[in-house]
């Protein structure tokens, strides 16, 4: 099946340094992907969908200039996290959609393991 | 934005019991997902169920779009069952893949 590999899967940084966070579709290629974040004990929020050769699209209150996604090939998207603070802590989970995938040819979403940042 | 529901919040099984989660959702919709959110993180996809029933082993999925509402089913529950079941959707006036999430089930199965 489709496999998506997130890395680093724990990231631990200085307050007001910058923090790159991989996403990559092992098997198949993925113009689409989104990011998510997920605060403890709650649920996933996304934050922007990312798309191979173009701008990302950010949901209303996410910044842009906060969170920079670059979608440069059709296997990577890569979010990061810039001048972190405290408050940037949290689990940033990618997914990548597979076109054709899943029963009777729907698109099916597969989702990374989780990046955990924790901003010192 | 569409809105999605799951009921109940927490739910502490016997190992060996059965139990449903809901999920409603105020919107028509493209596509639906169960996920199984492990200790660690990560997202298993579980079902994928726009409509109708399926079936994987101790698990079942049951959606009746027209009603808004889908429901999953654990039988024989396991300790490894142990997680938060999240249900996704994507709104039938969204764009491909742009899921929205419920708040999902914190599921424990005590042995």
């Amino acid at each position: 099946g489709a496999v998506v590999s997130q890395h680093p899967s724990r990231v631990i940084c200085k307050s007001g340094t910058s923090v790159k966070i991989e996403c990559r579709s092992l098997d198949f290629q993925a113009t689409t992907m989104f990011w998510y974040r997920q605060f403890p004990k709650q649920s996933l929020m996304l934050m922007a969908t990312s798309n191979e050769g173009s701008k990302a699209t950010y949901e209303q209150g996410v910044e842009k200039d906060k969170f920079l996604i670059n979608h440069a090939s059709l296997t990577l998207s890569t979010l990061t996290v810039t001048s972190a603070h405290p408050e940037d802590s949290s689990f940033y989970i990618c997914s990548a959609l597979d076109w054709g995938s899943g029963v009777s040819g729907a698109n099916v979403l597969t989702f990374g393991a989780g990046s955990r940042l924790t901003v010192l | 934005g569409i809105q999605v529901e799951q009921s109940p919040p927490d739910l502490i099984l016997q190992e060996g019991a059965n139990s449903t989660l809901r999920c409603n959702f105020s919107d028509s919709v493209n596509n639906l997902q169960w996920f199984h959110q492990n200790p660690w993180g990560q997202l298993i996809n579980l079902f994928y169920i726009p409509s109708g029933t399926k079936q994987n082993g101790r698990l079942s999925a049951t959606t009746v779009a027209t009603e808004r509402y889908s429901l999953l089913y654990i039988s024989s529950s396991q300790t490894t069952d142990s997680g938060v079941y999240f249900c996704a959707v994507e709104g039938a006036t969204d764009s491909w893949g742009k899921l929205q999430f419920g708040a999902g089930t914190q599921v424990v199965v005590t042995p």
